[in-house]
């Protein structure tokens, strides 16, 4: 059980707009640590989408935005494509006693 | 060009050891804090290990508290796992991770992963 909380999937046609929830705590996200994205496709190491709630590394498309707000945060993609099919973590940091940089279980995107 | 190579992965039999390593390259490692990162076959990502670019701050997550040991050596830009008593439940794909922005921040850079697999 992660301790960040993500849907197991989510989908969409191409040329839509997805949002994926990342759902923490008052040790976590509502205690004001930052949260961050990673894209992970197929058979391939996770990649760096958002940092800091909202930035994007250099080559990340501005479809990809990131927010945050009280205990929870959300990744939009808009103009869905094709390539966008894989698996996206939330990841925070955690100030409990089994804490540390903690992840959520992950959501796999579908493009329809 | 920022480059990550773990290498050491392999089958080992439950209660064995192995040694991890990551190649760094394109950067001045010693400057950076470093993580180990892993997951399980069909599963998402599990923090394992930080370590300070100095090497003098370490922390682990409780999986692995006492069986598991980072270490750096900069001379080498490289990074260290050594796993010891290792059980079933610690077969994984594991990635070393450069830590980027705060204390509490972010992996910016992953490599391709190694994978570890305990079974008899």
């Amino acid at each position: 059980q992660s301790v960040l909380t993500q849907p197991p999937s989510v989908s969409g046609a191409p040329g839509q707009r997805v949002t994926i929830s990342c759902t923490g705590s008052s040790s976590n996200i509502g205690a004001g640590y930052d949260v961050h994205w990673y894209q992970q496709l197929p058979g391939t190491a996770p990649k760096l989408l958002i940092y800091g709630n909202s930035n994007r590394p250099s080559g990340v498309p501005d479809r990809f935005s990131g927010s945050k707000s009280g205990t929870s945060a959300s990744l939009a993609i808009t103009g869905l494509q094709a390539e966008d099919e894989a698996d996206y973590y939330c990841q925070s940091y955690d100030s409990s006693l089994s804490g540390w940089w903690v992840f959520g279980g992950g959501t796999k995107l579908t493009v329809l | 060009e920022v480059q990550l190579v773990e290498s050491g992965g392999g089958l080992v039999q439950p209660g064995g050891s192995l040694r991890l390593s990551c190649a760094a390259s394109g950067f001045t490692f010693s400057s950076y804090e470093m993580n180990w990162v892993r997951q399980a076959p069909g599963k998402g990502l599990e923090w394992v290990s930080y370590i300070s670019s100095s090497g003098s701050t370490i922390y682990y997550a409780d999986s692995v508290k006492g069986r598991f040991t980072i270490s750096r050596d900069n001379a080498k830009n490289s990074l260290y796992l050594q796993m010891n008593s290792l059980r079933a439940e610690d077969t994984a794909v594991y990635y070393c991770a450069r830590h980027s922005g705060s204390y509490w921040g972010y992996f910016d850079y992953w490599g391709q992963g190694t994978l570890v697999t305990v079974s008899s």
